[in-house]
């Protein structure tokens, strides 16, 4: 099992550009959930899907899509990246209420 | 509503003293505890878990058990090594929003030669 892959490792961007970052998992768990992890912070959780065509809301969801079409993939999209936006942003899946895996991380830069 | 809240670090120790992380957390019903840790540049990865009253987790020499009396799950090492030198986050798992995993806000440990 790969477990939780996330693309690209690394991204710069400038003001106003879109990317979408990706996120795969090959252990049919239901839950996924993308959050972000700033210099000296916790984690924050941006959205989250319950299952395949069902997503809803975190904590700080403003200036992110996403969608969940299979059971494996989660794309999270930033529309029109700002230097707010700038951080590292992990995916994570998990069945129930049982250990959450994560991703190795996407480190976002918007310039 | 549901809550995790942790000791604030950084923690400095010296190798092979005693670790303890606080750990406090508000829930309806009866979540689930985690301890995840995070080395540098990398995920979270599960240390330990317990999903019931009484239970203790343990691993890689850390321990933690489930308070229900006193709501909380404290993390303990009886002696640390510079490997171990990472960030600590305690969570809890809850049935609303489809088992979503509240985390707390990360302690930080250092761990001196």
């Amino acid at each position: 099992n790969a477990g939780v892959t996330q693309t690209p490792k690394f991204q710069v961007l400038k003001t106003g550009q879109s990317m979408t970052l990706q996120c795969a998992q090959d252990m049919n768990h239901e839950y996924m959930s993308w959050y972000r992890q700033d210099p000296g912070m916790g984690l924050r959780l941006i959205h989250y899907s319950v299952g395949a065509g069902i997503t809803d809301q975190g904590e700080v969801p403003n200036g992110y899509n996403v969608s969940r079409s299979t059971t494996e993939d989660f794309p999270l999209r930033l529309l029109s990246a700002a230097p707010s936006q700038t951080s590292v942003y992990f995916c994570a899946s998990k069945q129930g209420a049982d250990t959450q895996y994560f991703g190795p991380g996407t480190r976002l830069t918007v310039l | 509503g549901d809550s995790v809240t942790q000791m604030e670090g950084p923690v400095t120790l010296s190798e092979e003293a005693f670790l303890t992380i606080n750990c406090t957390y508000t829930a309806t019903g009866y979540p689930s505890l985690f301890w995840y840790v995070q080395y540098p540049g990398e995920g979270l990865q599960l240390l330990l878990k317990a999903t019931k009253a009484d239970d203790k987790g343990s691993n890689k020499g850390f321990e933690a058990t489930y308070r229900k009396e006193t709501t909380s799950f404290h993390l303990e090492k009886g002696s640390v090594q510079v490997s171990d030198s990472a960030v600590y986050f305690c969570a809890l798992s809850v049935v609303t929003g489809g088992f979503k995993t509240i985390f707390g806000a990360g302690t930080r440990l250092f761990v001196k030669a």
